[in-house]
């Protein structure tokens, strides 16, 4: 089992629609969570991070974090083509408190 | 504000020719700092990580070494390149506390021929 797993993809969603991007982790005692998105050629940048079980929002983002279930999920409201690119889950290991990543999963928006 | 700084850009370098990458961060101190690697349609792959000067450690065997001469400068380097070292480098940082998520620079894009 791998540490992150997240759906490749690629997630197929028309402009003005909601994204869902879901991400699962192994390690129970992990407490920080994260998501990066990643332009084709770019670097990562970090976007969103939760701690505590519930929801966050910020702007048309909102991450959602059930840590019984192992589970963090991506929500992009109102999606943009801009919004068209790979979102990262990355997960705090409890052990090393080294960033673990998932292999990403790629959104594409339609206009 | 802190910034990263990662150069060149891109890079094109013949099989068996040293590589010296090199990644700065402003604006912090003791910062710990990561060097990653990502294959074309494929994941970050963590190389090496720093949590202060002369300290390294390596996570995966393999044709690179990393060196942190100073507080905020971290260098990835090769006596040889193979063309599987091949990719797009990327640096990144993060405070001591690991609460926090990894701010990467801009990142290197190497192609060996």
């Amino acid at each position: 089992q791998k540490e992150v797993e997240q759906n490749s993809g690629p997630l197929s969603v028309p402009e003005g629609a909601i994204a869902s991007l879901n991400c699962t982790y192994s390690d129970r005692g992990s407490q920080s969570f994260f998501w990066y998105r990643q332009y084709s050629g770019k670097s990562p940048e970090l976007i969103m991070f939760i701690y505590s079980n519930g929801d966050k929002e910020d702007g048309r983002f909102t991450a959602q974090l059930n840590k019984a279930s192992q589970y963090v999920s991506l929500l992009i409201r109102d999606s943009q083509p801009s919004d068209s690119a790979t979102y990262l889950c990355a997960v705090i290991a409890s052990n090393t408190g080294k960033l673990i990543f998932g292999q990403g999963t790629t959104l594409q928006v339609k206009p | 504000s802190q910034t990263i700084h990662q150069w060149p850009a891109t890079l094109v370098q013949p099989v068996g020719s040293p590589l010296s990458l090199e990644c700065t961060v402003e604006g912090t101190s003791n910062p710990n700092l990561y060097w990653y690697r990502q294959a074309a349609g494929r994941g970050l792959q963590l190389l090496f990580y720093s949590v202060g000067i002369g300290q390294i450690s390596s996570e995966v065997p393999q044709n690179l070494s990393a060196s942190r001469p100073q507080d905020r400068q971290f260098i990835l380097s090769s006596k040889k390149l193979l063309l599987s070292d091949s990719g797009f480098y990327l640096c990144a940082w993060r405070t001591r506390d690991r609460n926090y998520g990894y701010t990467f620079g801009s990142g290197t894009r190497l192609t060996v021929v």
